[in-house]
């Protein structure tokens, strides 16, 4: 069964860049048609899609995150990761590691990781 | 980008049937997709496509579509499907975007 497992820095101070690694297992991140993506979640409120890399390396993210957002993928060691630059307080949130095998129905999800951007 | 909406809230008796909707402009050219989450917990898909449920989704869960509504029935509430619903699908650009409708945090009473 393929997992999914997030790790990371839990406090990010503001206007620094967040970064998050995802480390798959029991599955190739290189395996055909996967997309590998990022979702968060305020304290509280709903599901954000951040962005989602397919497994040809071409990626696709928010439009309100773009500027700020990279994803990128380490085949040596089966993980991808997320870097979120000049963070603020609104970016403050649980962050899951996804996989999909159409682009928008994630079946499998990280257990999450919370990230707070604080001084 | 394309907007999803859902129902803040919804509740059903224990037993009932309640169908969550979710509305939105791409849902005329995308299927959508159910996540249950519950407290704590990462979120579960449950329905995809037009109606298909992953391995060990109860059949009580059940989606449609109509025009621009996406729905998930429950059929036979159990008290263990108290949880938030998201539904999303592709944005209606093309760009391979994707959105979340807001949740519906559903009680069974």
């Amino acid at each position: 069964q393929l997992q999914l497992q997030e790790s990371g820095p839990g406090l990010v101070k503001p206007s620094e860049t967040l970064s998050l690694t995802c480390t798959v297992s029991a599955g190739s991140i290189r395996s055909n048609n996967y997309y590998w993506g990022w979702i968060r979640q305020p304290p509280g409120k709903g599901l954000e899609w951040i962005g989602s890399m397919y497994y040809s390396g071409t990626t696709y993210y928010n439009p309100s995150l773009k500027s700020r957002v990279t994803i990128s993928v380490d085949t040596s060691k089966n993980q991808f990761s997320l870097k979120v630059s000049s963070v603020t307080a609104a970016d403050t949130a649980v962050y899951y590691c996804v996989l999909s095998f159409s682009g928008y129905d994630f079946g499998y999800w990280g257990q999450g990781t919370l990230v707070t951007v604080s001084s | 980008s394309s907007e999803l909406t859902q129902d803040p809230a919804m509740s059903v008796a224990l037993g009932q049937t309640v169908r969550i909707t979710c509305q939105g402009d791409s849902l005329r050219s995308y299927y959508a997709s159910w996540y249950q989450q519950k407290p704590g917990q990462a979120p579960v898909l449950v329905i995809y496509g037009k109606n298909n449920r992953p391995s060990g989704i109860p059949d009580r869960f059940s989606g449609s579509t109509s025009g621009n509504t996406a729905s998930l029935t429950i059929t036979g509430a159990q008290a263990e499907d108290e949880a938030d619903y998201y539904c999303n699908s592709r944005d209606s650009s093309g760009n391979h975007l994707v959105v979340f409708g807001g949740g519906t945090k559903l009680t069974v009473l």
